[in-house]
């Protein structure tokens, strides 16, 4: 994989579903990998940075993973809320900058 | 708030022109990133500053160019403008290098008519 992935490119999910996305970025050279959330009309806002394989991070009621042997995280949300409504970013770093993915748009509706 | 000031919020000019864009990193920051958004795309990562100094670049265009003054402000100047620059333009600071978090500004838009 040359390029960050995300996906499904968007979702749309019933409040109190839990769901998840995923992000595939390369593996070899790999340094850290950024989430980001990002709220229409808004900037984007950190969640996350992992570097370490098998790294588990939590916020809240969201939380990712990382494998960095087979080049992907996955951003899980339980219990999804109308305000987790936003479009979520990763971004890897492989070299000496960060290659944004395009992004996975979640719609929550009530 | 992210405490990243990014200026003007919202930017109109014509072909051929020349823009500054200016960033005030979070208090604290000593790295500056610029990136650009269009329409469809995602973030395209355009520089990096590094306390004053380049330290790594993007696909940004010759017609583009940047600086991080001494007190850690940054300028992002985009000559020459043609109708496919208009974008939403990102500062984004951190602390340090690429394995810490970015703390974005509001971002500009830049309409060329």
């Amino acid at each position: 994989i040359l390029n960050v992935e995300q996906s499904p490119q968007s979702l749309h999910v019933q409040e109190g579903d839990s769901t998840n996305f995923t992000c595939s970025f390369p593996s070899s050279n790999f340094y850290a990998l950024h989430w980001y959330r990002w709220e229409t009309a808004k900037s984007p806002e950190a969640l996350f940075v992992m570097t370490l394989n098998g790294d588990e991070k939590k916020k809240g009621r969201i939380s990712a993973t990382l494998n960095t042997k087979e080049g992907y995280s996955y951003l899980y949300i339980k219990g999804s809320q109308p305000e987790d409504s936003a479009t979520y970013l990763c971004a890897s770093r492989n070299t000496d900058k960060l290659i944004f993915g395009t992004g996975t748009r979640l719609q929550v509706f009530p | 708030d992210s405490g990243v000031t990014q200026t003007p919020k919202h930017l109109i000019t014509a072909t051929g022109q020349r823009v500054t864009l200016r960033c005030s990193p979070r208090s604290g920051d000593l790295s500056v990133y610029w990136y650009q958004q269009s329409l469809d795309q995602g973030l395209q990562f355009l520089i990096q500053y590094y306390n004053g100094e380049e330290r790594a670049k993007g696909n940004i265009l010759e017609r583009f160019s940047a600086q991080q003054f001494p007190d850690l402000h940054s300028e992002l100047n985009l000559s020459s403008l043609e109708l496919g620059d208009s974008a939403l333009y990102f500062c984004a600071s951190s602390v340090g290098g690429l394995n810490q978090p970015q703390h974005f500004g509001d971002g500009t838009r830049l309409s060329i008519l």
